[in-house]
């Protein structure tokens, strides 16, 4: 399997410009979580889905967050208008359940400047 | 305080030499993870575990869930090992899902 993919890698963008951040899981994985790591904050989790359907989306920071997960190998991350303290490292992860091994994507790096 | 404290924050060794990195939390639990970030920014998980002891490799991973205390162990540590190692832990609410409590993270760095 090639693990969970993510795009695009690096991201560079001006302030009010939407951006999305894709995932596609690893085959199988029933559970999803989009995770931002910062300098200042460390790993936060914004979101999780279970069988496609949000379960906790209390980390989403604000309304200009959104994220969909349409079918079970692909989710977005979308933010809408973004602004220079969105820069980060979004991170998309997967796993077979909750007590099971976590498997991380690469990583999106997104400048805003 | 935080949740999820590690030390050291920052540890540099010598080729060879045994490495012990703590996390210590204040909340009970259902699981911890240990994760390692490469200087690149993957991450990969290294160990899941909720009770005893854990190896893998050069890697021992151990719990105490009474004292509410993890270590993970590098033995014959090597260059390629530097990395920022994460402690991670899943709360034991049910209402907490599968939401995960972070530790700030350990540099190591491992000199030739």
């Amino acid at each position: 399997d090639a693990g969970v993919i993510q795009s695009p890698r690096h991201e560079v963008t001006e302030m009010g410009q939407e951006v999305t951040l894709r995932c596609k899981p690893i085959s199988g994985h029933d559970y999803l979580f989009w995770y931002r790591q910062t300098m200042m904050r460390g790993l936060e989790l914004l979101i999780y889905f279970n069988n496609n359907v949000p379960i906790d989306d209390s980390g989403m920071p604000e309304d200009r967050f959104s994220a969909k997960m349409p079918n079970a190998s692909f989710s977005t991350l979308k933010i809408q208008p973004s602004e220079p303290r969105d820069s980060a490292v979004y991170f998309c992860a997967s796993s077979l359940g909750t007590a099971l091994e976590l498997f991380f994507g690469e990583g999106s790096r997104l400048t805003v400047l | 305080k935080n949740e999820v404290e590690q030390s050291p924050q920052n540890l540099t060794a010598q080729e060879g030499e045994f490495i012990t990195i703590n996390c210590s939390y204040s909340v009970g639990i259902s699981a911890l993870h240990w994760l390692q970030q490469h200087p690149g920014g993957g991450i990969v998980s290294l160990f899941m575990l909720s009770s005893g002891k854990k190896k893998h490799g050069r890697l021992i991973a151990t719990i105490n869930i009474q004292e509410k205390h993890s270590s993970l162990h590098i033995t014959a540590s090597h260059p390629r090992d530097s990395a920022v190692y994460i402690c991670a832990v899943r709360s034991g609410k049910e209402t907490s899902g599968s939401r995960l409590t972070f530790g700030e993270g350990t540099q190591l760095t491992v000199n030739p």
